[in-house]
């Protein structure tokens, strides 16, 4: 068990609607990360958070957004929802920035019809 | 910008085998380099990391990793596979000089270990 918690585990959606995937880092961990995994794209990186603020951000469409809040979880929006958004999503978070290793949650999976 | 490149998306030993998994990375400076473990229907997990030092790292599961600057590479070995090591391999790379963390992962190997 990684410490890492994301909620849900599964997501059933059709084209046009929006969701939200939410994430508890572990314990003391103050970086989060969202990573989107699929079976053309792989793992991209999508955002990173750092103790309430926006560190990074990768490949993450206009559609999605994601905040962090006060006492550490996120959240990730995505919105306006495309059949091409089907993937699993990740969180992972970390203590600190820098060569801290990633600690990842098991995913949630959105399926979009 | 940094890019991850595993060599052969899916690798096949028998049990007992040596396991090589390949993994080059691109970068101007040497970053820092993982390697985790994806099970099915689970998160990824950390096998080893390099960051400074010993070139020759030892993770968990009897996995190690050597660093070699000279070929840009960071191949992921085990001496002798075993059935519970099926699984998808990544190789990922973080920049030295970029204290945000994030990491750049491969495509993934898929490994497979037969009876």
């Amino acid at each position: 068990d990684s410490g890492v918690t994301q909620t849900p585990k599964h997501l059933i959606t059709a084209t046009g609607q929006r969701v939200t995937l939410r994430c508890s880092p572990r314990s003391g961990d103050l970086s989060v990360y969202w990573y989107q995994q699929s079976l053309d794209q792989g793992l991209q990186f999508l955002i990173q958070y750092y103790n309430g603020e926006e560190r990074a951000k990768g490949n993450i469409l206009e559609r999605f957004s994601a905040q962090q809040f006060p006492d550490l979880h996120s959240e990730l929006n995505l919105s306006s929802l495309e059949l091409g958004d089907s993937a699993l999503y990740f969180c992972a978070s970390s203590v600190s920035q820098g060569n801290s290793p990633l600690h990842f949650g098991n995913g949630t999976r959105l399926t979009v019809t | 910008a940094q890019s991850v490149t595993q060599l052969g998306s899916h690798v096949s030993v028998s049990e007992g085998a040596l396991v090589l998994l390949r993994c080059n990375y691109s970068s101007s400076v040497p970053p820092y380099l993982f390697w985790y473990v994806q099970y099915p229907n689970q998160g990824l997990q950390l096998l080893l990391k390099y960051t400074t030092g010993a070139t020759l790292v030892k993770g968990i599961n009897g996995f190690e990793a050597e660093f070699k600057k000279s070929e840009t590479s960071f191949h992921l070995t085990k001496p002798s596979a075993h059935m519970s090591d099926a699984a998808e391999y990544f190789c990922a790379v973080s920049d030295r000089n970029n204290q945000g963390g994030k990491l750049i992962f491969g495509q993934g190997t898929e490994l497979s270990v037969k009876p």
